[in-house]
């Protein structure tokens, strides 16, 4: 079935380090396309979202990349800081309800 | 503004009990939604609507009825609790469909033993 995935389950990296989050996608109709964060014990948190007609969008120390050619979607996190540490989802919509995929836990150390 | 709001957070229920998950929106938004998210998985779309009086099914609906009377309120029933529902339940709502974010409750835990 249509389906959105992560790579990688787990991310580590270091404080003030950049990182990446990759996610693919499987359904060649999405038009749109958005990260959230989830912290323990809340809801997803809305992070920025992408059309289909668009490669990149920035917003503040993240950027969404879109290559359309091999279904993939990526999340940039500039100086990563201790805050960011979550879970981070992405999904997709084809114009009805958003699929989501597994999620990447993302952890900083100091 | 307090955005989306679910009651209660947490609850434990014996198998075959009913309830009712509580969610309401102060953002005028028109679309809601119901999700599920099992340990390490994402989100899965147990039902949505569009506005008040329309509802439809989502990815996983067996075991579970809504109903939308007003913008604000959109309540989950569980009428008859099996172990599978034990889960996280999350209510969201966008001011479009699709194209526009969703935003997120931070959930109700759902047990059921």
């Amino acid at each position: 079935g249509e389906s959105v995935g992560l790579h990688l389950p787990t991310l580590s990296v270091q404080e003030g380090d950049n990182s990446i989050i990759n996610c693919a996608y499987s359904n060649s109709a999405s038009d749109y396309f958005i990260w959230y964060k989830q912290e323990s014990g809340k809801g997803p948190q809305f992070i920025i979202d992408i059309r289909s007609n668009m490669d990149k969008r920035q917003g503040q120390r993240v950027t969404v990349l879109l290559n359309k050619t091999v279904k993939h979607l990526s999340l940039q996190i500039a100086a990563t800081q201790p805050g960011d540490s979550a879970v981070y989802f992405c999904a997709e919509s084809a114009g009805t309800a958003l699929i989501f995929g597994k999620g990447t836990t993302l952890s900083v150390s100091s | 503004n307090a955005g989306v709001t679910q009651t209660p957070k947490f609850r434990i229920l014996k198998i075959g009990q009913s309830m009712t998950l509580q969610c309401t929106q102060d953002m005028n938004h028109n679309y809601m939604y119901w999700y599920r998210q099992d340990p390490g998985m994402g989100l899965k779309l147990i039902y949505y609507s569009v506005g008040a009086g329309i509802t439809d099914k989502g990815e996983v609906p067996n075991g579970y009825n809504v109903s939308r009377s007003t913008t604000e309120d959109f309540p989950l029933r569980l009428e008859l609790a099996a172990p599978s529902q034990t889960s996280v339940y999350f209510c969201a709502s966008s001011s479009g469909q699709g194209i526009q974010p969703q935003h997120f409750g931070d959930g109700t835990r759902l047990s059921i033993l």
